[in-house]
């Protein structure tokens, strides 16, 4: 069964500075999907990662796919306010050989970027 | 302007009702699912569609119903059966079963 896990779940930052969320799962996944949420609002999609070694950016966001460690990599660029958010990681499982389409979603890391 | 609504927006009942959440999307998309969010919780899925007249529980189905009788559309019925029904609903679609999903903007169901 696959399960998502992200760490950190709260992260509290300063503008300007720099750092990374992390998304590990723990069985094979054929694709990795970011999404941002803000509050009371629904998921807007950022990335899908399709293949080992992708690597996408987007503004200040930069998001990695390791699926040989099982691990994705949300990077934040010297963060502004604007990026305060939940951020979820998802991944669909591999069944039989192929991918099911719903998507595992992680617990969400809520971002506050802070002045 | 091709996107997802749901409706209501807020919608409130009392516990033993059963209580019906539209989604509709034009965007001309096989694959329509919903999930479930729980404060501080990421999403589950209840149910999911991969074409008209067909539809696979999820992982929290229990309490839930749902119909595809048409591809724009997949109304979700929370039943007095769901024990713990308040929470945030989102329908979301795609292209085919694998592809990437677009998310409505939700409603916020409270049962009392």
């Amino acid at each position: 069964e696959l399960k998502v896990e992200q760490n950190p779940l709260f992260l509290s930052m300063q503008e300007g500075k720099n750092y990374t969320i992390y998304c590990n799962y723990s069985t094979t996944s054929d694709r990795l999907y970011w999404y941002r949420q803000d509050p009371g609002k629904s998921l807007e999609s950022l990335f899908v990662l399709l293949s080992n070694g992708a690597v996408k950016q987007e503004g200040r966001l930069m998001a990695s796919l390791d699926t040989k460690a099982r691990l994705s990599t949300l990077h934040i660029t010297a963060a502004v306010h604007d990026l305060s958010a939940t951020y979820f990681c998802a991944a669909t499982p591999i069944i039989y050989g192929g991918s099911q389409g719903n998507l595992i979603f992680g617990k969400g890391t809520k971002l506050s970027v802070k002045p | 302007d091709g996107g997802i609504t749901q409706s209501p927006k807020y919608l409130f009942r009392k516990e033993g009702q059963n209580v019906t959440l539209s989604c509709e999307q034009n965007l001309n998309h096989d694959a329509m699912y919903w999930y479930r969010q729980d404060p501080g919780q990421g999403l589950r899925l209840i149910y999911y569609s991969q074409i008209v007249n067909d539809f696979q529980k999820g992982d929290i189905a229990e309490g839930y119903s749902v119909s595809r009788e048409k591809k724009e559309s997949f109304p979700l019925t929370v039943t007095s059966a769901q024990k713990n029904p308040t929470a945030f609903y989102l329908c979301a679609s795609s292209i085919w079963l694998t592809g990437e999903q677009y998310f409505g903007p939700g409603t916020r169901l409270t049962v009392t």
